[in-house]
């Protein structure tokens, strides 16, 4: 596609509930983040990919929250058992290579809210 | 991943120029510096990197001493539409950039 693809994005939930978040990187772009951002926040990161790998699971705030990537392209992050504290921006990057000096792509989030 | 440092906030008139500085002490010598801009409800949108000296684009400038140890991000003639929030990362060909931290708040008023 054009550029990076979130949905939903807007999600509602209730405590307790599961919620999935799909990311659609740009065609073509192997490296694919997850970043989090609460309200008046910077980006907190969650989760790199490399292809479908995950070589950096370190930001994952809890056994809560998973990640998979599928066919090197689409993106989902599952968070089960919400928490009020789950509500943020789950914002999705994607990049050529993942290295550190290349220009990362953002979607445009999914504003999750639990209520 | 060098740790970088920038003002919470800054304001300004519109037509003014704004520079925007970023500490990095302890930057690498592989390290690129690059800057991203976020507006609200939106995800973050690369500026402009950079390694040493001055690099323009049609955004801005930036601008990066001899030791690399800060950067400054330039915004020639700001509008309303350049309010935003710009954040300065550092990172290398031999790891990916992670940490954008809380960046530098633009705040710019007619």
């Amino acid at each position: 596609g054009a550029g990076v693809s979130q949905s939903p994005s807007n999600k509602v939930t209730e405590k307790g509930k599961d919620v999935e978040l799909r990311c659609d990187p740009i065609s073509g772009h192997t490296a694919l983040y997850w970043y989090r951002q609460s309200l008046g926040q910077g980006l907190e990161f969650l989760i790199y990919f490399q292809g479908n790998s995950a070589p950096d699971k370190s930001g994952l705030p809890s056994d809560r929250f998973s990640a998979e990537r599928t066919g090197g392209s689409v993106s989902t992050l599952t968070i089960q058992r919400t928490q009020q504290e789950d509500s943020a921006v789950y914002l999705c990057a994607s990049s050529s290579g993942g290295q550190g000096n290349e220009k990362l792509f953002f979607g445009s989030g999914t504003q999750l809210s639990v209520l | 991943l060098a740790k970088t440092t920038q003002p919470i906030s800054m304001d300004s008139y519109e037509g003014q120029e704004v520079n925007i500085t970023c500490s990095h002490n302890n930057i690498a010598t592989n390290d690129y510096i690059t800057w991203y801009q976020q507006f609200p409800s939106q995800g973050p949108r690369f500026i402009i990197q950079g390694y040493k000296t001055k690099v323009t684009n049609e955004v801005a400038s930036l601008f990066i001493p001899a030791d690399r140890k800060s950067s400054t991000l330039s915004l020639p003639r700001v509008s309303l539409s350049d309010t935003a929030v710009y954040y300065c990362l550092v990172g290398s060909n031999s790891g990916y950039a992670l940490n954008f931290g809380k960046g530098t708040s633009l705040l710019v008023t007619p």
